[in-house]
């Protein structure tokens, strides 16, 4: 199986800062890599997909980059709404779909 | 908008089977677009792909659950179904229907998912 590992587990962060999560997986996944968002007690929601496209309705704040192995998911300018936890998942072994185990974006 | 809605028992007995159903409404589960997945959370952890079912009976499973699982589609009702055999607490989890497809591109992604139900295994 292919193995995603997330950096941090967690971090806190203020209003207005600019967050960025790392997602690296254990061998190349070409830009097979999607980020989700998911709020407590609810199904996740697909933010990028592709690695850098973003899912149509999502705010142009979060933006996706990297290939290979290693990937960011990036917010420039967190908001209330942001607070979630956020988990990178890849498609390249499809259809062995792995995730990340997440990283939860708290408030300072 | 393609809506979807996991249903089953909350708590399961060691041993016996869990049985859930997700109800698809806005779409159909006999489309061909989506590949209709189950996944599962246990409690704070991650997510974990169980299987997909697509073209109304092809399968296909992860691997270290393949022995135990079974995925249907009954297209009357619009509807797919997980049966996954003698559970254990390790299965304790909360259990998503989630619906995905390829873009045009050729990457795949979750795109609809449902609210989630949570299954205890316990005596």
């Amino acid at each position: 199986d292919i193995q995603m590992t997330q950096s941090p587990s967690s971090l806190s962060a203020s209003i207005g800062d600019r967050v960025t999560i790392t997602c690296r997986s254990s061998q190349n996944i070409f830009t097979y890599l999607n980020w989700y968002q998911q709020k407590p007690g609810k199904a996740p929601k697909l933010l990028i997909y592709g690695a850098s496209s973003l899912q149509s309705g999502v705010p142009s704040r979060f933006s996706g980059r990297g290939s290979g192995t290693d990937f960011t998911l990036t917010i420039t300018s967190l908001q209330p709404e942001d607070f979630a936890t956020y988990f990178c998942q890849q498609s390249y072994s499809n259809p062995m779909y792995t995730f990340g185990q997440g990283t939860k974006v708290e408030i300072k | 908008q393609v809506q979807l809605q996991e249903s089953g028992p909350g708590l399961v007995k060691p041993s016996q089977t869990l049985s859930l159903t997700c109800i698809v409404s806005g779409g159909s589960v006999s489309s061909g677009s989506h590949y209709w997945s189950w996944i599962r959370q246990p409690a704070g952890k991650g997510l974990e792909w169980i299987g997909r079912i697509y073209n109304i009976g092809s399968t296909n499973y992860n691997p270290s659950l393949e022995s135990r699982v079974a995925m249907s589609v009954d297209a009357s009702k619009n509807q797919f179904s997980l049966r996954l055999s003698s559970v254990t607490a390790a299965d304790t989890a909360v259990y998503y229907c989630a619906g995905g497809a390829f873009d045009s591109s050729g990457y795949f992604h979750f795109d609809h998912w449902g609210q989630g139900t949570l299954v205890a295994v316990s005596s």
